[in-house]
């Protein structure tokens, strides 16, 4: 099945430093991505829907100056945490659109990768 | 408001027993998807199984069922012959086709453990 990568798995850093998380699809190329988070013992939030060669939108709460994402090719898209905060800390995981798959209404299969967990210390 | 329902916050099922994981959702989109993920302690999302809403016969996959009963809009799992390794997170999840913007929305999932 087609893949999706994540890098860094997990990273920590210092309060007020900038860190940024990458999503590949390593076989299939990907017009849409999507970021979530995912706080401890809670579920996926979705944050943003990031679209190649355009703005991502954001869902309603999420700071879009906070959380900068840009998908400038069909096979990345990159979340940058700016100015990170303790508060930060969390599970963020993407999740890339394969439209090659017509199983789920016509939409394409979704694919996760494997999660980048920030620290901020 | 809550599109996604997931009431039990934990479960307990003794091993080789079946066990039923509860999912209700809200929508008014004709077309949408239900899906089921397992999520790990390492943390990386496994799609388990998918029902769409025009979809007449109820989803299975090896151990993996879908019981959908569109009238009252609940999509339960059930997992047939627990094994220890299914002890983990499952999460209920939803696309809306026309009016989500394909984007997939989760339940605040449900944490099985599989006893001995």
């Amino acid at each position: 099945g087609a893949v999706v990568s994540q890098h860094p798995s997990w990273v920590i850093c210092k309060s007020g430093t900038s860190v940024k998380i990458e999503c590949r699809s390593l076989d299939f190329q990907a017009t849409t991505m999507f970021w979530y988070r995912q706080f401890p013992k809670q579920s996926l939030m979705l944050m943003a829907t990031s679209n190649e060669g355009s703005k991502a939108t954001y869902e309603q709460g999420v700071e879009k100056d906070k959380f900068l994402i840009n998908h400038a090719s069909l096979t990345l898209s990159t979340l940058t945490v700016t100015s990170a905060h303790p508060e930060d800390s969390s599970f963020y995981i993407c999740s890339a659109r394969d439209l090659r798959g017509g199983r789920f209404l016509g939409t394409g299969e979704l694919f996760f990768g494997e999660g980048s967990r920030l620290t901020v210390l | 408001a809550q599109k996604i329902t997931q009431t039990q916050p934990g479960m307990f099922v003794q091993e080789k027993e079946a066990v039923t994981l509860d999912c209700t959702y809200d929508t008014s989109d004709p077309s949408y998807g239900l899906f089921w993920y397992k999520q790990p302690s390492s943390g990386e999302m496994i799609f388990l199984i998918y029902q769409g809403s025009y979809d007449q016969q109820n989803a299975t996959e090896g151990r993996y069922s879908l019981n959908f009963q569109k009238a009252r809009k609940s999509a339960n799992l059930v997992i047939s012959a627990s094994q220890l390794g299914d002890s983990a997170m499952y999460f209920c999840a939803m696309r809306e086709g026309l009016t989500g913007g394909f984007k997939t929305i989760f339940g605040a999932g449900t944490r099985l453990f599989v006893k001995a």
